[in-house]
């Protein structure tokens, strides 16, 4: 079984400064993958961000970074120079190896509500 | 950039009633998926759906609840008698064939339907 923990109910932060959302993750699988999910007040899912557990560097995309640490099974999201609109929910959310095509699904965390102050 | 879309984006019913909810994944995309969320809570799974049958389906996922892909573009959630309890925001998601070593086979989610049953 698969389990993503997101212990930052909220957040507040202060615009054009560097946020980490953290993110721990239990498995028992050797391959997996990480995601990150923005979801606006909306409600849409909006992919940020995906790392591969063989993936040696850490992802990037734009401003959001992933600081992957294996041994540590963390995956937190780095978002740099903070804006107005990141205000969201933020949701970690994992994928396990592909096994007789049944567990393609995500598992996902509680979230973390990210509130960026002007 | 392709997109899975979801329809309606908010539905009403009476709690009793039988609701159908759409999705059109992503064209080349294999694999299907719905998920929920009810409101302030985590996302959670229900159903993947590959090859014309169920792969995987959670415990939320009951007698209740059923899927079809009736054409080669649409992907439906039928809710036989709707309860007050599945009110929630119902995504659906696609994805590609699964490569080795590669899990994130371009996984998308639909903006979502919110169902409030009443």
């Amino acid at each position: 079984a698969q389990k993503i923990t997101q212990t930052q109910p909220g957040m507040f932060v202060q615009e054009k400064e560097a946020v980490t959302l953290d993110c721990t993750y239990d498995t028992s699988d050797q391959s997996y993958g990480l995601f990150w999910y923005k979801q606006p007040s909306s409600g849409e899912m909006i992919f940020l961000i995906y790392q591969g557990s063989y993936d040696e560097q850490n992802a990037t995309e734009g401003r959001y970074s992933l600081n992957f640490q294996k041994a540590r099974k963390s995956a937190n999201l780095v978002i740099s120079a903070s804006q107005l609109g990141d205000s969201a929910m933020y949701f970690c959310a994992m994928r396990g190896i592909i096994s007789n095509f049944g567990n393609e699904k995500l598992t996902f965390g509680t979230g973390t509500r990210l509130t960026i102050i002007p | 950039e392709p997109e899975v879309t979801q329809t309606p984006s908010h539905q009403v019913t009476q709690m009793g009633q039988e609701v159908i909810l759409r999705c059109v994944p992503i064209s080349n995309h294999l694999y299907f998926y719905w998920y929920r969320q009810i409101l302030g809570q985590k996302v959670e799974f229900l159903v993947s759906f590959y090859n014309n049958e169920i792969s995987e389906k959670s415990e939320i996922f009951d007698d209740q609840f059923s899927v079809e892909r009736p054409d080669g573009s649409n992907f439906t959630l039928k809710i036989r008698s709707t309860k007050l309890e599945d009110s929630a925001m119902y995504f659906c998601a696609s994805s590609e064939y699964p490569g080795q070593g590669d899990l994130n086979y371009g996984y998308t989610f639909g903006s979502g339907t919110r169902l409030t049953v009443v």
